[in-house]
C-alpha cells in the first residue's frame, strides 16, 4: 500500500506548455521533498518544504504543500525538454521518508 | 566532493550467496539510508542510521543487516540472497532527517 498517491502516472506534453503533478496522503508529515530521478541514477533533490501552505519557486518550478501538510503540488511552467524525467514525492516524520510511485513526465521538443 | 559513492555498481547473485554493498559519503552528514527501488513501488527504506553508531528498521528490513562502520561509511548486507531481493538499492545521506543526496545505485540480480 502506497502511503503517498501521486497522479498523474504519466504525463507526455509538448515544450511550452504547463504541466502540474500531485502528491496526496492521509498522513500528516513534518517535511515533504520532491525528487527527480533520470535513467540510471539516484534521484536528486529538488526541494524540501516544511510549513503548511508554504510555497516555493526554483525557476520554472512551484512547489506548494498543502495548509494540512498531508499533500503537495509541482507546477512546471513552460517546460523543456530537460524538464524530462521521473518525478517523485515523498513525506515523513523522524527519518523515515515513504516515496510515492511517482509520475514519468515526457517534454517533447 | 564525490557525494556519496556505492559499490558494486552491477551484481549477479545466484539464492543462497551471500554479499556486501558498500556506500560512503564525503558531506559530513550524521544521517544515512539504504532504500531499494521496485518498478511502480517507488523506493522503499530498508535501514537507516540517524547518526554513527546507531541503525534502525525501515519499512522492509527483513533479510538485510546494517552497519555504520564510521561517520563516512554505511553497509547493507544480504546473508541470504532470494529472488525477491532483486532491485536496484540506493545509499543516501543528509544533513537532517532526510535523505538529501543519493549514490548511483547497485543494480542486484538474484537467480
Amino acid at each position: 500500500t502506497q502511503l503517498l498517491e501521486q497522479s498523474p502516472q504519466f504525463l507526455s506534453i509538448q515544450e511550452g506548455e504547463n504541466l502540474t503533478v500531485y502528491c496526496n496522503s492521509s498522513s500528516v508529515f513534518s517535511s515533504l521533498q520532491w525528487y527527480r530521478q533520470e535513467p540510471g541514477e539516484g534521484p536528486v533533490l529538488l526541494v524540501t518544504v516544511v510549513t503548511g501552505g508554504e510555497v516555493k519557486k526554483l525557476k520554472r518550478l512551484t512547489f506548494q504543500f498543502g495548509d494540512a501538510r498531508k499533500d503537495s503540488s509541482l507546477h512546471i511552467t513552460a517546460a523543456q525538454p530537460g524538464d524530462t524525467g521521473l518525478y517523485l514525492c515523498a513525506g515523513g516524520n523522524d527519518y523515515k521518508l515513504s516515496f510515492g510511485a511517482g509520475t514519468t513526465v515526457t517534454v517533447r521538443a | 566532493n564525490a557525494g556519496v559513492t556505492q559499490t558494486p555498481k552491477f551484481q549477479v547473485l545466484k539464492t543462497g550467496q551471500s554479499m556486501t554493498l558498500q556506500c560512503a559519503q564525503d558531506m559530513n552528514h550524521n544521517s544515512m539510508y539504504w532504500y531499494r527501488q521496485d518498478p511502480g513501488m517507488g523506493l522503499r527504506l530498508i535501514y537507516y542510521s540517524a547518526s554513527e553508531g546507531t541503525t534502525d528498521k525501515g519499512e522492509v528490513p527483513n533479510g538485510y543487516n546494517v552497519s555504520r562502520l564510521n561517520k563516512r561509511e554505511f553497509s547493507l548486507r544480504l546473508e541470504s540472497a532470494a529472488p525477491s531481493q532483486t532491485s536496484v538499492y540506493f545509499c543516501a545521506s543528509g544533513a537532517r532527517d532526510w535523505p538529501q543526496y543519493f549514490g548511483p545505485g547497485t543494480r542486484l540480480l538474484v537467480l
